[in-house]
């Protein structure tokens, strides 16, 4: 079974800087889906960026984007100009191509933006 | 609006007494699951469905049941909840489109937070 790793139990950053989560996993398949979802204290699950394994170039989303490391089976989420909103838990998570009904998440690293 | 709606938000119950969270989605969508959410250890699958009338376990099925009679509805059965199933629940749907349209992403629903006593 795949794993997703999340390294980071919880992060700090200061307003208007930029702060970068970890994220690796582990899976023999060639292609799979990638996701980032942040979960505010709301609970509810929103989804940041997606990336596709077949892509090289790493997606981007406004203020967001991904360092995706096939070889090395890393996906890191990059945050910009971090905002206040921004802080929240964040889940990283593997879908495999071949089987869509799996999904497997990180334990989720707790992001918290200092004013 | 497309949505996945959970029900209820919040439950409170004792140990064995039978109880059902419902899910509904309105985006036609043939994939459901189940999650639940715990510190420290992310989502975990429980169970999932493919479509009407398909499910299998996921990675934590134990003391769970899942139906699928209709395409738009998954509830989520505890037939004699217990303690260590005191959690926050999330069910989910996608769809089973492929290509370069598909966003092959989940749609999450509000989550319930169950305790059992």
């Amino acid at each position: 079974a795949q794993t997703v790793t999340q390294s980071q139990p919880e992060m700090s950053v200061q307003e208007a800087e930029t702060v970068t989560l970890s994220c690796t996993y582990d899976t023999s398949e060639s292609d799979y889906y990638l996701f980032w979802y942040k979960q505010p204290p709301s609970r509810q699950m929103i989804l940041v960026i997606r990336q596709e394994a077949y892509k090289q170039q790493n997606a981007t989303e406004n203020r967001f984007s991904v360092n995706f490391q096939k070889a090395a089976k890393s996906f890191s989420l990059k945050i910009s100009d971090s905002q206040l909103g921004d802080a929240a838990m964040y889940f990283c998570a593997y879908r495999s191509a071949y089987n869509f009904n799996k999904f497997y998440f990180g334990s989720g690293t707790k992001l918290n933006v200092k004013p | 609006e497309a949505q996945v709606t959970q029900n209820p938000r919040y439950l409170i119950t004792v140990t064995g007494k039978k109880l059902t969270v419902t899910c509904s989605q309105n985006m036609n969508h043939e994939y459901m699951s189940w999650y639940r959410q715990d510190p420290g250890l992310g989502l975990r699958q429980i169970y999932y469905s493919m479509n009407v009338e398909v499910t299998d376990k996921g990675d934590v099925p134990e003391g769970y049941k899942v139906s699928r009679k209709e395409k738009r509805n998954f509830p989520l059965i505890l037939e004699s909840p217990s303690p260590n199933q005191t959690s926050l629940y999330f069910c989910a749907s996608s769809s089973s489109r492929t290509g370069i349209l598909a966003k092959n992403i989940q749609y999450f629903g509000a989550g319930t937070r169950l305790s059992v006593l």
